[in-house]
């Protein structure tokens, strides 16, 4: 079956700081891959998603995340932390031709001042 | 314009009755999905509508559970009986068709006493 592991539940970075949450994912073809953030109260919002066009992935606020398949990772990265990046962010695998999401346990990154 | 909306926000239930949660989707998407996230995991897959198609409850975990959508529309999630571990936040998605980008609502906080 497939999984999704977020190593590190919780991150804690300064401001201005690089920001990296891991992922790694188990299967034997490569899914449709996701990071989600999802803020106090509020649902999970799509960041960024690979979906096989290109290993380098661009997405909202600064953040992407590059897909590795020797590594079978999908990290996130921002070069610099902003206070308002501090959420809890989560990474999901979809295998084709099947809707369902799977999730990791997530990150809750804090942003030290 | 309006995001997926779930209601209620809070929900605090005793054991062994039965509670009904409900999901409003973006309008004009036809696949609505419901997810379960318990304290300190991700989040589950519980069940997959599309359009007219028989719905996907591979995720479903007793026969407690149960879910109806209204053509594409509105969409209740029931769980009869309710038990401690059915404490949760209840997520709904939404999303333009298969394989399109799954939009989140904010949750329904179930706590069952």
């Amino acid at each position: 079956a497939q999984s999704v592991t977020q190593l590190g539940s919780h991150v804690s970075v300064s401001e201005g700081a690089l920001v990296l949450l891991r992922c790694n994912y188990s299967s034997s073809v490569p899914p449709y891959l996701f990071w989600y953030v999802q803020y106090p109260n509020q649902g999970l919002q799509l960041l960024l998603k690979y979906t096989s066009a290109a290993t380098l992935v661009k997405g909202i606020n600064g953040f992407e995340a590059e897909f590795k398949k020797s590594e079978t990772s999908f990290h996130l990265t921002k070069p610099s932390a902003h206070m308002s990046d501090a959420a809890e962010y989560f990474c999901a695998a979809q295998k084709f031709g099947n809707e369902k999401l799977t999730f990791g346990t997530g990150t809750r990154l804090t942003i030290i001042p | 314009g309006a995001g997926v909306s779930q209601s209620p926000s809070n929900k605090v239930t005793e054991k062994g009755k039965d509670v009904e949660l409900r999901c409003d989707p973006i309008s004009g998407h036809t696949a609505l999905y419901w997810y379960r996230q318990r304290l300190g995991q991700g989040l589950e897959f519980l069940i997959y509508f599309q359009g007219n198609s028989a719905p996907d409850k591979s995720g479903l975990p007793s026969d407690r559970f149960s879910a109806e959508r209204t053509g594409e529309s509105v969409s209740t999630l029931t769980i009869q009986r309710t038990q401690q571990e059915d404490s949760a936040v209840y997520l709904c998605a939404s999303s333009a068709r298969q394989g399109y980008e799954q939009y989140f609502g904010p949750g329904t906080r179930l706590t069952v006493t």
